[in-house]
């Protein structure tokens, strides 16, 4: 079955970048998302269709894809940006898969 | 406003049944597809089942042939029929709209999410 990989946690400091990663072998067929979720709330889409950006999300937040890896970046992280990410994507039948999920800290 | 809110959740036997509701609210729930995804307790997502706005159903492996997604649409509302439940189904389960993307690497993805519901498998 179709796997997105990412590593359980990132740590940063308040203000400087924190980059999660996101592997899968569709990667290069399937745009990447991602998904924010803080503790004891729903999941928030922070990143579409690999780079783009919803209204409303900082502009701190960005994406990036290359291969079978997709990328999300931070730059600047805040501490209201703890949280679990999610990336997402589908396999080539059109499965939906999530990553297992990044715990951020921000300390 | 556009919005979900599931109801349904609660503590049940192993072997039980129960039923999930998601009421739609600023949009029309036959009009899009629609899917339920859960979180247990510590746990990543994982997506269940999606209907689509023609009608067609799809379901995870775990819980192909017992659970049943639909929908009523006189109610805009989106249900998870979920029998012979698992400790394993204990989890908060989360109905979502999703978007399609029309393109080449397109697919489809969770735009809009409900706060949650929590099910309970034990005894």
């Amino acid at each position: 079955s179709y796997e997105l990989t990412q590593p359980p946690s990132v740590s940063v400091s308040p203000g400087q970048t924190a980059r999660i990663t996101c592997s899968g072998d569709a990667l290069p067929k399937k745009y990447a998302y991602w998904y924010q979720q803080k503790s004891g709330q729903a999941p928030v889409l922070v990143i579409y269709e690999d780079s783009k950006r919803p209204s409303g999300i900082p502009e701190r937040f960005s994406g990036s894809s290359s291969g079978t890896m997709a990328t999300l970046t931070i730059s600047g992280a805040q501490v209201e940006d703890e949280a679990d990410y999610y990336c997402y994507s589908t396999d080539s039948s059109g499965k939906r898969v999530f990553g297992g999920g990044t715990k951020l800290t921000v300390l | 406003e556009v919005q979900l809110v599931e109801s349904g959740g609660g503590l049940i036997q192993p072997g039980g049944s129960l039923r999930l509701s998601c009421a739609a609210s600023g949009f029309t729930v036959s009009s899009n597809y629609m899917s339920w995804v859960r979180q247990a307790p510590g746990k990543g997502l994982e997506w269940v089942s999606v209907i689509y706005s023609g009608g067609s159903t799809y379901y995870a492996d775990s819980v192909k042939g017992r659970f049943t997604i639909s929908r009523d649409n006189s109610k805009n509302t989106l249900y998870l029929q979920m029998n012979s439940l698992r400790a394993e189904d204990t989890a908060v389960y989360y109905c979502a709209r999703e978007k399609v993307v029309p393109a080449a690497r397109g697919g489809w993805y969770f735009d809009l999410w409900g706060r949650g519901t929590l099910v309970t498998v034990s005894s």
